[in-house]
């Protein structure tokens, strides 16, 4: 089964230093792609990064980062100098090369504080 | 348009009766998915739609949940006698399927059942 799990319910960091949000996925694909999306209250879901599972370097976007680590099956994002318009909901997802279910975890709530 | 638009944005119905909600994927786009997504909680996957493929209706939680792609393009989701557990919002994504670059979003529709 085709699974994504958020372990942080909730997490709190302040303006300008970096948090790390965690996630851990299970599939029986060996090819794959792993996708970090943004939900800030306005409800719009809004990629923050992409990684494809074949490719062994960690993605970057800007400020973003995973550390992808294949064999344990976790992709964690890396938010660098937090801005308070970082603060939103971040879900985790996976989903199989060339198409397939696309599946989230539960998601973690994430709080810039000035 | 450019985006995945959803209609309507808000519905507001009375337990038991039926509800159609409407999805216009971006064009080119083969893959469609539908996910719902109660209060402060994650998308729960409903049902993912593939070129002309049969979809894959695993999620869909009972058979009052119904969905259909037309011509490969617009696709409702219905929900029949609803009920009160139903009120969340659905969410409507379209990706293009052979590129697996990013699933855009709908705004979504907020459904309250009363």
């Amino acid at each position: 089964a085709q699974t994504v799990t958020q372990s942080q319910p909730e997490m709190s960091v302040q303006e300008a230093e970096t948090v790390t949000l965690s996630c851990t996925y299970d599939t029986s694909e060996n090819n794959y792609y792993l996708f970090w999306y943004k939900q800030p209250p306005s409800r719009q879901m809004i990629l923050v990064i992409r990684q494809e599972a074949y490719k062994q370097q960690n993605a970057t976007e800007n400020r973003f980062s995973v550390n992808f680590q294949k064999a344990a099956k976790s992709f964690s994002l890396k938010i660098s100098d937090s801005q308070l318009g970082d603060t939103a909901m971040y879900f985790c997802a996976s989903c199989k090369n060339q198409g397939g279910k696309l599946i989230f975890g539960q998601g973690t709530e994430l709080s810039v504080k000035p | 348009g450019a985006g995945v638009s959803q209609s309507p944005s808000n519905k507001v119905t009375e337990k038991g009766k039926d509800v159609e909600l409407r999805c216009d994927p971006i064009s080119g786009h083969t893959a469609l998915y539908w996910y719902r997504q109660s209060l402060g909680q994650g998308l729960e996957f409903l049902i993912y739609f593939q070129g002309n493929s049969a979809p894959d209706k695993s999620g869909l939680p009972s058979d009052r949940f119904s969905a259909e792609r037309t011509g490969g393009s617009v696709s409702t989701l219905t929900i029949q006698r609803t009920q009160q557990e139903d009120s969340a919002v659905y969410l409507c994504a379209s990706m293009q399927d052979r590129l697996n670059t990013e699933a855009f979003f709908g705004q979504g529709t907020r459904l309250t059942v009363v």
